[in-house]
């Protein structure tokens, strides 16, 4: 199977600060990312979407300029929480797709994020 | 809108059969996908169904009635470590985005 990595698994970061996410495909090239966020006992809610060399597709209610997102290549997205606030505090979890590998989307372990 | 409804929870026995059941609502249907997740966990694919009918991979199998708008998911044998969130998306649109039902916790009992 795919192997989507990411970076880091755990943070804890001050009110106000900036957090980056790293969502790596290991073994393919991954053409679109998927970036999620999930609160305990609910449901992914989709944040963006990320082609590679183009910009994310935002859901509604996702603040683009809050969420930056960047897809520089065929195996590694970002996803970078500016000025964090508590309530961002969520599991981020990033998937990934390849033309090659059907209707799969693959996960990454996903990111737990803590803001104090 | 556009909206999937699955059971909060169910419960079964370990080494029963257990029917978890995805009514779906969406303005475009390419497929059902399925996938588990454990707690602290990511989701992770369990199956995919573009076409009616069922698709058997192990002890897990899916079925899909696209004239119903409805599918399930059928797991066999039931061992502890299935205890976990079961979660059915429908891919509505051609840039594979998926829409996430709220999940169906699986309590497993000895």
């Amino acid at each position: 199977g795919a192997v989507v990595s990411q970076h880091p698994s755990r943070v804890i970061c001050k009110s106000g600060t900036s957090v980056k996410i790293e969502c790596r495909s290991l073994d393919f090239q991954a053409t679109t990312m998927f970036w999620y966020r999930q609160f305990p006992k609910q449901s992914l809610m989709l944040m963006a979407t990320s082609n590679e060399g183009s910009k994310a597709t935002y859901e509604q209610g996702v603040e683009k300029d809050k969420f930056l997102i960047n897809h520089a290549s065929l195996t590694l997205s970002t996803l970078t929480v500016t000025s964090a606030h508590p309530e961002d505090s969520s599991f981020y979890i990033c998937s990934a797709r390849a033309p090659d590998r059907g209707e799969t989307q693959y996960f990454g372990p996903g990111t737990r994020l803590l803001v104090l | 809108g556009q909206s999937l409804e699955q059971p909060s929870e169910v419960t079964a026995v370990e080494g029963a059969i257990v029917q978890i059941n995805c009514t779906y609502q969406t303005s475009g249907f390419y497929g059902l996908s399925w996938y588990q997740q454990h707690d602290g966990g990511a989701p992770t694919f369990l199956s995919y169904n573009a076409l009616d009918g069922l698709e058997e991979t192990g002890r897990f199998s899916s079925f899909l009635s696209r004239s119903d708008s409805y599918g399930y998911l059928l797991l066999q044998e039931l061992q502890m470590k299935d205890s976990a969130s079961y979660f059915c998306a429908v891919r509505a649109d051609s840039n594979y985005q998926l829409i996430w039902g709220a999940g169906t916790k699986l309590i497993i009992k000895p």
